[in-house]
């Protein structure tokens, strides 16, 4: 069956630090994989897109890298600080299904001073 | 400042009533898209549009319906039919219908529960 993880746990990471999110995904062939950050009550708010055919993709603290073999992408935020606390979702996008995003649960990440 | 708006922020929906969701937008986006998220899952997505007067179900449409006569205007409709409405309600659009290479801009939700 076709499926899109993150870990379920909360993830708590000491200000400063390098805080890093995985998505895993199981019998979908993305073409695009995108990250959007989401605060208690509110929609989420796009973050970053990366495509296939890229491993790499920054935006100033934020990075995140898209390995098609692993079938895995991780999303680092780098010298974390607690305004970065809020759930992150991943959501992938195939060729195949052309209006479709398929968003992943979410990871909580509370950032502690 | 463009944006979506969706309301109203809560609504609360007696048993055998249909209520309306309202979203709104001045992006001048063509795509626009309904998604239901219940605690500790993903975004599922109801419906979508991808140009005036045309929709199309997404993975559970049953129990809601949708029209799309302007552009800036998606409303949905939780009709009585939806036995499990209480969920958090996203209204979202981007420039074009998909494919995944464009991001997609969220309102910020309407919380509908039953009384």
């Amino acid at each position: 069956s076709q499926k899109i993880e993150q870990n379920s746990e909360a993830l708590n990471i000491q200000e400063g630090k390098t805080a890093t999110l995985t998505c895993n995904y199981t019998n979908y062939s993305p073409a695009y994989l995108q990250w959007y950050r989401q605060d208690p009550g509110r929609g989420p708010v796009f973050l970053l897109l990366i495509r296939e055919n890229e491993k790499e993709k920054r935006k100033e603290r934020l990075k995140v890298t898209f390995d098609t073999t692993l079938k895995q992408s991780l999303f680092h935020i780098t010298a974390s600080q607690p305004a970065d606390s809020a759930t992150y979702l991943c959501a992938l996008a195939e060729v195949s299904s052309a209006s479709k995003i398929i968003f992943g649960s979410g990871t909580r990440l509370s950032i502690r001073p | 400042d463009g944006g979506i708006t969706q309301s109203p922020k809560y609504l609360f929906r007696k048993e055998g009533q249909n209520v309306t969701l309202s979203c709104e937008q001045n992006l001048n986006h063509d795509a626009m898209y309904w998604y239901r998220q219940d605690p500790g899952q993903g975004l599922r997505l109801i419906y979508y549009s991808q140009i005036v007067n045309d929709f199309q179900k997404g993975d559970i449409a049953e129990g809601y319906s949708v029209s799309r006569e302007k552009k800036e205007s998606f409303p949905l409709t939780v009709t009585s039919a939806q036995k499990n409405p209480t969920a958090f309600y996203l209204c979202a659009s981007s420039t074009t219908s998909g494919v995944g290479n464009q991001p997609q801009h969220f309102g910020d939700g309407t919380r509908l529960s039953i009384l």
